[in-house]
This record gives C-alpha cells, sequence and structure tokens, in this order.
C-alpha cells in the first residue's frame, strides 16, 4: 500500500526566503507526482505535475523535483512571499491506479 | 473554459440522512474522480468515473455511491450519514483519469450533527 508522508507538518518563514518543502513515498512504482496548493477551506490548486520519466519541474518560483529510486520529491520555493502561505500536499499516481495517494501536507506561513 | 464547480459549498445534515453533492467538470473533461478530507488530513480517494462508468474505487462502503452523467458531470451520494462522513468532499476532473493533470473543484463542507 503507497503512504506519502511530509515533512515538516508545518513551516514558518520570513518573507523572502528560499525554502524546501519534502515529500516522500513508499512505492517506488508510481506513474507521476503532483504538487497541490490548498488554501484554508479551499480546493486544491495544482502546482507542477511531474512524470516518472522526469527529474523536475519548474513553474515560475516553483521547482519541483523526483528521485523515483528513492521515494523522494522536493518542492523549493524562492524568494518566499506572504501570498504563499498555505498548505502544500503532495499526492503520487501509482502506476496501473486510478487514484491520487496524499500526503497530510505541509502547513506553510511566510512572515512579512 | 470554466472550471470545476461544485454544489453546495456547504451542508448540515444529520445522523442517518442522506445527501447528494453534485459537481461539473471542466470543458472538455470526461473523467471525475470524487475525495473525501477530513480536517488535518490529506483527502482521500473515493472513486473515479469515466465515459458515465465507475473504473476505480477506494476503501470506502457501499452507502457511498455515485453517478456520471452525459455531459461528464456528477453526483456522490452518502447513505446512513455517521459523524465521521463530517468532511470536505472534493472533486477532480481530468481528460482521460490515466495520468496527466487533475483540476481540483472548491468542494463541498458537509457536517454530519
Amino acid at each position: 500500500k503507497q503512504e506519502v508522508t511530509q515533512i515538516p507538518a508545518a513551516l514558518s518563514v520570513p518573507e523572502g526566503e528560499n525554502l524546501v518543502l519534502n515529500c516522500s513515498f513508499t512505492d517506488s512504482a508510481i506513474y507521476n507526482l503532483q504538487w497541490f496548493r490548498q488554501d484554508p477551506g479551499k480546493g486544491l490548486t495544482s502546482l507542477l505535475l511531474i512524470q516518472s520519466s522526469q527529474r523536475e519541474q519548474t513553474s515560475g518560483r516553483l521547482n519541483a523535483s523526483l528521485d523515483k529510486s528513492s521515494g523522494r520529491s522536493t518542492l523549493y520555493i524562492a524568494a518566499s512571499q506572504p501570498g504563499d502561505s498555505a498548505t502544500y500536499l503532495c499526492a503520487v499516481k501509482r502506476a496501473g491506479s486510478y487514484q491520487l495517494t496524499f500526503g497530510k501536507g505541509t502547513k506553510l506561513s511566510v512572515i512579512p | 473554459e470554466t472550471g470545476v464547480t461544485q454544489s453546495p459549498t456547504h451542508l448540515i445534515k444529520t445522523r442517518g440522512q442522506q445527501v447528494t453533492l453534485r459537481c461539473s467538470s471542466q470543458s472538455g473533461h470526461n473523467t471525475v474522480s470524487w475525495y473525501q478530507q477530513a480536517l488535518g488530513q490529506g483527502p482521500q480517494f473515493i472513486f473515479q468515473y469515466y465515459r458515465e462508468e465507475e473504473n476505480g474505487r477506494g476503501n470506502f462502503p457501499p452507502r457511498f455511491s455515485g453517478l456520471q452523467f452525459p455531459n461528464y458531470s456528477s453526483e456522490l451520494n452518502v447513505n446512513a450519514l455517521e459523524l465521521d462522513d463530517s468532511a470536505l468532499y472534493l472533486c477532480a476532473s481530468s481528460e482521460s483519469g490515466r495520468g496527466e493533470t487533475q483540476y481540483f473543484g472548491p468542494g463541498t463542507r458537509l457536517l454530519v450533527l
């Protein structure tokens, strides 16, 4: 059974700092990995999707990497802003499965 | 292009009642997935519909059921509500469900008293 873990559960940083969020998964037979952002009480916004054959994806100040063999992904946020404050979730889709398996998320607070 | 929409936004029910939640998929998407997110947890997969057929189900009891209509909108029905069913219910649509990006709606917050 696939398990996804995100560390830390919460993170508080001053504005402007670069930061890294971590995601690990137990079954390396994944099809892809997706990072989402969730604002309080809201739905999920897709940030980046990395296919299993890819090593990283970039969008603006965000960069996500994937090391499938070690079961790890990181989300790098450059020059953090207060508007980045949200919960960040990673989710993996196993090869041959229809479902996304999510971690519990990392709650990020960027202090002005 | 219209995104994924869900209705209602909030709902309060009592234990034992039945509830129907609705989802309209993004234009051009024929696959809808439903997730349950309890407070402080990641979303849990309930089931997925592709072209009106259920093609995948998570670890949820049969009192959770669904439908997908010819226009690819979908319903989630929950019978015999329990207190633990209180959660945010999220709907996601995608082009085929095989591996591309899933786009989530804003969710329906269900409170069971």
